[in-house]
This record gives C-alpha cells, sequence and structure tokens, in this order.
C-alpha cells in the first residue's frame, strides 16, 4: 500500500518568514495529494489540493510544487502569520478512490509574531 | 446544513465495553469513512462506505465494524473496547466521482479505554 513520510515533523518560524513542509510517497499510482490544516481541538480541513496533471497550484500566501519523478510534493507558505500556527498534514491516494488517502504523520507549525 | 455530524464528542470507556460512535450526513454524499488519529501517526482509515449496503476495511480495521443501512448514516462500532483504542476519531464524506477525492471530516469524537 502507499506509505507517506512528512517532514520536518516540527517548523518554528518568525512572523512574514516563509515555511516549507515536504512529503514523499511510495505508490507512483497515486494522483492526488491534499493538504489539511488542524487547529487545535478541531478537525482538519483541506486548504489546497493537487492532481498529477500539473506541477504546482497557488492559492494566495499557499503553494503546492509536485516532483512525481522524484515522488515528492512541498507546502510553501509565504508571509507567515500567527494564525498559520496548525498542524499540517499531507496525504496521497487516488483521484477516484472512494475518500481513502494515507496521510503523513503531521507538522507542527508555530509561526512566533 | 448541519454536514457531518458525530455523536459522542466525548467518551470514557472501561476496557471490554462495547459502544457505538454515530456519524450522520446531510450532503447526500456517497462515500463515508472512519480515521482516526493518534499522536506522530496522522489520520489512519478504519472502514469505508462507498454506499448504502456497502461497506470495505481500511488500513486499521481489527476491533472496529461499520454498517451503512442508509446513505445518512455510517455508525463506528467499537466491539470490546481496549486500551489501544484511545483516540480520536474521525468520520468523514466525499462528495460525488465528479469532485474527486475530496474529503471532510466531523468534528470528531474523543474515546479513552480505561
Amino acid at each position: 500500500g502507499e506509505n507517506v513520510e512528512q517532514h520536518p515533523s516540527t517548523l518554528s518560524v518568525q512572523e512574514g518568514d516563509s515555511a516549507v513542509i515536504k512529503c514523499t510517497y511510495s505508490d507512483s499510482a497515486s494522483n492526488y495529494f491534499p493538504w489539511y490544516k488542524q487547529e487545535l481541538g478541531k478537525r482538519p480541513q483541506l486548504i489546497i489540493d493537487i492532481r498529477s496533471n500539473v506541477g504546482e497550484k497557488k492559492d494566495q500566501r499557499i503553494a503546492v510544487t509536485l516532483n512525481k519523478t522524484a515522488k515528492h510534493f512541498s507546502l510553501h507558505i509565504t508571509e507567515t502569520q500567527p494564525e498559520d500556527s496548525a498542524v499540517y498534514f499531507c496525504a496521497a491516494g487516488l483521484w477516484t478512490s472512494y475518500g481513502k488517502l494515507t496521510f503523513g504523520q503531521g507538522t507542527i507549525l508555530t509561526v512566533h509574531p | 446544513n448541519a454536514g457531518v455530524t458525530q455523536t459522542p464528542k466525548f467518551q470514557v470507556l472501561k476496557t471490554g465495553q462495547s459502544m457505538t460512535l454515530q456519524c450522520a450526513q446531510d450532503m447526500n454524499h456517497e462515500y463515508m469513512s472512519w480515521y482516526r488519529q493518534d499522536p506522530g501517526m496522522g489520520l489512519r482509515l478504519i472502514h469505508y462506505s462507498v454506499g448504502a449496503g456497502i461497506t470495505d476495511q481500511g488500513e486499521v480495521p481489527n476491533g472496529y465494524n461499520v454498517s451503512r443501512s442508509t446513505t445518512e448514516d455510517f455508525p463506528l462500532r467499537l466491539l470490546s473496547a481496549a486500551p489501544s483504542q484511545t483516540s480520536v476519531y474521525f468520520c468523514a464524506t466525499r462528495s460525488d466521482h465528479s469532485s474527486g477525492n475530496t474529503i471532510y471530516f466531523g468534528e470528531g469524537s474523543w474515546l479513552t479505554v480505561v
């Protein structure tokens, strides 16, 4: 089955800096890569996703890049703000796999004012 | 619309007890699933359903049962609770095929087994 590794497990940045979280996956058949943000005590919420037919996707301060050959994808947050502090999860799966996703272990991002 | 509703939000069980975590959705989504979240391990799929009457196992199904008698409801049953089942449980739904694999989580159920 799919295996997703996420790094780093914790990330601390100053407000205004950029943050990058990286994930690798093992199953070359995976073609859908979402990122979820989870605030303390809350549910994970989708912030951005990418399909394997594109290499990069941006949404305001958030971007995701995908390297299919190397089987890794990354989340980039620019101009970080304290409200970006949360746990971020990457996931991998098939676009048509009925809600079946394999998640990374999570990254605790702390943005210091 | 309420979206995905999970009950109870918090529960303490004794080892060996059984219980059911309820999940209801009002979005008419065909696909529903249960994940558990443990520290340092992300979210792991327990069971999933592609429609009423159809269920299948995920990555960590042992000790859990599910059924899907209606589109709206997808209960998760713990048959004989064990301390290893202490976790946060999330029910998730996905809309139809044309929207791809974007899944939406319920608010979670915190379960402690003592």
